[in-house]
């Protein structure tokens, strides 16, 4: 069955510092793996894919198949990212399983 | 701003009560997501329809029920409501089919949610 683990509900760090918010994944298929981001009073909007391989607002994520993650990283923190982040499985060409969510807090 | 409308924005009810969340997808989505979030449990998946009709099903209680309109109009009806069901209620569209199209999986638009209290 498939299943997206985020062990961390709430993840804290100072402004300026590393970040990594971790997203393990169990899926026997081909897996496209996704971040979505909620701030304060917003909608949730996709942050990230795995298949752009891009970075948004500085934030990266790379695929490991060997671990089955696909953790969400940024090397310096801003007190904008502070945020509800979720990782997301897609499948099936059309459905979506999402993980518990994790509260990231930037501290100035 | 992604196109999907939910209605109410706010709702608040007694228990025992009925309520029903309205969803309008962005124009041109075929699929139709419903999401619960609490503070302890994070984004439920509810259920999911595509044209009109159930596609999948997650942890959605009995006395909730769902329902895709022509129009692709979805709404979730919350009835025998209890003081846990307070929560906000998402839901999302997709651009994508449902088929096998070979393409990749879609990406899901977010309606700003119906936050449900219940008292």
């Amino acid at each position: 069955a498939q299943r997206v683990t985020q062990p961390e509900k709430l993840l804290s760090v100072f402004k300026g510092a590393p970040v990594e918010l971790k997203c393990n994944y169990s899926y026997s298929g081909s897996p496209e793996l996704f971040w979505y981001v909620q701030y304060s009073r917003q909608r949730l909007q996709l942050l990230l894919r795995h298949i752009s391989r891009e970075s948004i607002k500085g934030f990266t994520a790379d695929l490991n198949k060997g671990e089955t993650s696909f953790h969400l990283k940024k090397p310096f923190a801003q007190e904008e990212d502070s945020a509800m982040y979720y990782c997301a499985l897609g499948y099936n060409f059309n459905k979506f399983y999402f993980g518990s969510g994790t509260k990231l807090n930037v501290k100035p | 701003d992604s196109g999907v409308t939910q209605t109410p924005k706010h709702l608040i009810t007694a228990t025992g009560q009925r309520v029903t969340l309205r969803c309008s997808p962005r124009s041109g989505d075929l699929s139709v997501y419903w999401y619960q979030q609490s503070l302890d449990q994070g984004l439920q998946f509810l259920i999911q329809y595509y044209n009109g009709e159930e596609r999948a099903k997650g942890n959605i209680l009995e006395r909730f029920s769902a329902q895709q309109f022509p129009d692709l109009h979805s709404e979730l009806n919350l009835s025998s409501l209890e003081l846990g069901d307070s929560a906000l209620y998402f839901c999302a569209s997709s651009f994508r089919t449902g088929s096998h199209s070979g393409t990749n999986t879609g990406e899901l638009f977010f309606g700003e949610g119906s936050r449900l209290t219940v008292l």
